[in-house]
C-alpha cells in the first residue's frame, strides 16, 4: 500500500517565485494535513483539509500561502512570491478520519530552498 | 492540548532497551498520549497511542502512570535504525485534536 506521496522532494525558487507543493494522501484517506518545519525545529501545524474544504488553518500565514484539496487530485500548497524565510521542509499528512484511533501518517516532505 | 516535557537527547546501546520518558502533567481526561518519531530526512512516523492502559505493538510499548501524569515509550531491542527524534505529543478528542503539536522531542542515538 502506498504512503502519502509529496512531490517534487527538492524544490528551488527563486525569490518573488511561486512554489507548488503536491501531496497525494493514503488511499482513502479524505483528511490532509499540512505541516513546516525549520531548520533544527520541531513541525508546526499550518491547515487541515477535507476534500474541498478547508476546516482549520490555524497555522497558514496570512499573506501568501493557500491550500486546497480537490475532489479529484492531491492536495496543493501554494507559496507566492516566496521569501528566504520560507525555507524549509513541508510536511503533509493524511488519516481517514479524525477520531483519536485514527493517526496521521505523514508523507517524506518537500525540502523548499529559496536561493 | 496539554504540553509535553522531553529530555534533550539520550543514548543507548544497540540490543538494549530504550526507555524514553515523557511529562505531561497538565493532560486532562480525555487527552491520549502519541508517539511519532522521525528519521533524518524523513517525514514523522506514527510509532503508538494511548489513554490510561498500557499498550504494545510490533514497534514499541507505551506505558501511562496510574495518575497519567508521564509515559514511557520502550523499544525492547534498540538497533541502530532506531536512532531518531522522537517524539511524545497530547492529543485531545475533539475538534482541536486535529493538529498535532509537535515540540522538541527526544534525539535517541542508538550506539553500537
Amino acid at each position: 500500500n502506498a504512503g502519502v506521496m509529496q512531490n517534487p522532494r527538492h524544490l528551488v525558487r527563486r525569490r518573488g517565485q511561486e512554489a507548488r507543493l503536491r501531496c497525494s494522501p493514503v488511499k482513502g484517506h479524505s483528511h490532509v494535513y499540512w505541516y513546516r518545519q525549520l531548520p533544527e525545529e520541531g513541525l508546526k501545524f499550518m491547515v487541515y483539509l477535507q476534500k474541498e474544504n478547508i476546516i482549520d488553518e490555524s497555522g497558514m500565514p496570512k499573506e501568501r500561502f493557500s491550500a486546497e484539496f480537490p475532489k479529484e487530485g492531491p492536495s496543493i500548497l501554494r507559496i507566492q512570491q516566496v521569501v528566504r524565510g520560507d525555507s524549509a521542509a513541508y510536511f503533509c499528512a493524511s488519516s481517514p478520519g479524525t477520531g483519536v484511533h485514527q493517526p496521521q501518517h505523514f508523507g517524506d516532505g518537500t525540502r523548499l530552498s529559496i536561493l | 492540548d496539554a504540553k509535553t516535557t522531553q529530555p534533550p537527547s539520550m543514548d543507548c546501546a544497540e540490543g538494549r532497551a530504550a526507555n524514553l520518558p515523557c511529562n505531561h502533567s497538565t493532560i486532562s481526561g480525555n487527552e491520549y498520549v502519541y508517539w511519532y518519531r522521525q528519521i533524518h530526512s524523513q517525514g514523522p512516523q506514527y510509532i503508538i497511542h494511548g489513554l490510561k492502559n498500557n499498550e504494545t505493538n510490533e514497534m514499541a510499548s507505551l506505558i501511562i502512570t496510574e495518575d497519567r501524569k508521564s509515559s514511557t515509550l520502550i523499544l525492547p531491542h534498540a538497533t541502530l535504525r532506531d536512532t531518531a527524534v522522537y517524539y511524545c505529543i497530547v492529543r485531545g478528542d475533539n475538534n482541536a485534536g486535529n493538529m498535532l503539536t509537535f515540540g522538541g522531542g527526544t534525539r535517541l542515538m542508538v550506539k553500537p
